[in-house]
């Protein structure tokens, strides 16, 4: 496609479910980031994966929070029994190579996701 | 650690005037930094780099190491300039991960 592209766009969910987050990076594109943007917090990482490098998970916020990119591409976060807390808008993004003064970084338009 | 501050949460200046969006970073090592924009219903998107120089929509920014700022500038700020503005910063020779500041809502009134 011509951008990042996530799924599902919005999602409610209730609380103490589990729910699934998809990114599609740009093609040819081989590092992809998840953040997590709400109100009075701004953009907070979550993590990152560099071609076939270990990932970094240090801004996971808890156990419950996990990812995984299949095949260098796909990627899925998943939060586990989710908590009233967890709404935000997750935002994927994706770039060359690591971000430097070549590339750029480009976003999807985010999943937004409601707990109840 | 990587930490970026921004210490205004809103801004607002009448169209005309001069704006300056505050960007304060720490970093032990050489930073790279950015500022991203994010307009009403729009993704977020990089606005410009320090290492370019460069001047986008008549934004620019300078680094300052001994401040360790990055303030972002528009000598006339424009209503279409009202939007979110995020600070970042990437380390050189770092895997990559790029530091958000928690932004600042620029509102420029007519």
């Amino acid at each position: 496609g011509a951008g990042v592209s996530q799924s599902p766009s919005n999602k409610v969910t209730e609380k103490g479910k589990d729910v699934e987050l998809r990114c599609d990076p740009i093609s040819g594109h081989t590092a992809l980031y998840w953040y997590r943007q709400s109100l009075g917090q701004g953009l907070e990482f979550l993590i990152y994966f560099q071609g076939n490098s270990a990932p970094d998970k240090s801004g996971l916020p808890s156990d419950r929070f996990s990812a995984e990119r299949t095949g260098g591409s796909v990627s899925t976060l998943t939060i586990q029994r989710t908590q009233q807390e967890d709404s935000a808008v997750y935002l994927c993004a994706s770039s060359p190579l690591h971000v430097s003064t070549a590339n750029t970084i480009y976003f999807g338009e985010g999943s937004w996701l409601t707990v109840v | 650690a990587q930490r970026v501050t921004q210490p205004e949460k809103l801004l607002s200046v009448f169209k005309g005037a001069p704006v300056e969006l505050k960007c304060n970073y720490s970093y032990s090592g050489s930073p790279e930094l950015f500022w991203y924009v994010q307009y009403s219903r729009q993704r977020l998107q990089l606005l410009l780099r320090h290492i370019s120089r460069e001047s986008i929509k008549g934004f620019t920014a300078d680094l300052n190491k001994g401040e360790t700022s990055f303030h972002l500038k528009k000598p006339f700020a424009q209503e279409e300039d009202s939007a979110m503005y995020y600070c970042a910063l990437s380390g050189r020779g770092s895997q990559g991960n790029l530091i958000f500041g928690k932004g600042t809502k620029l509102s420029v009134k007519p």
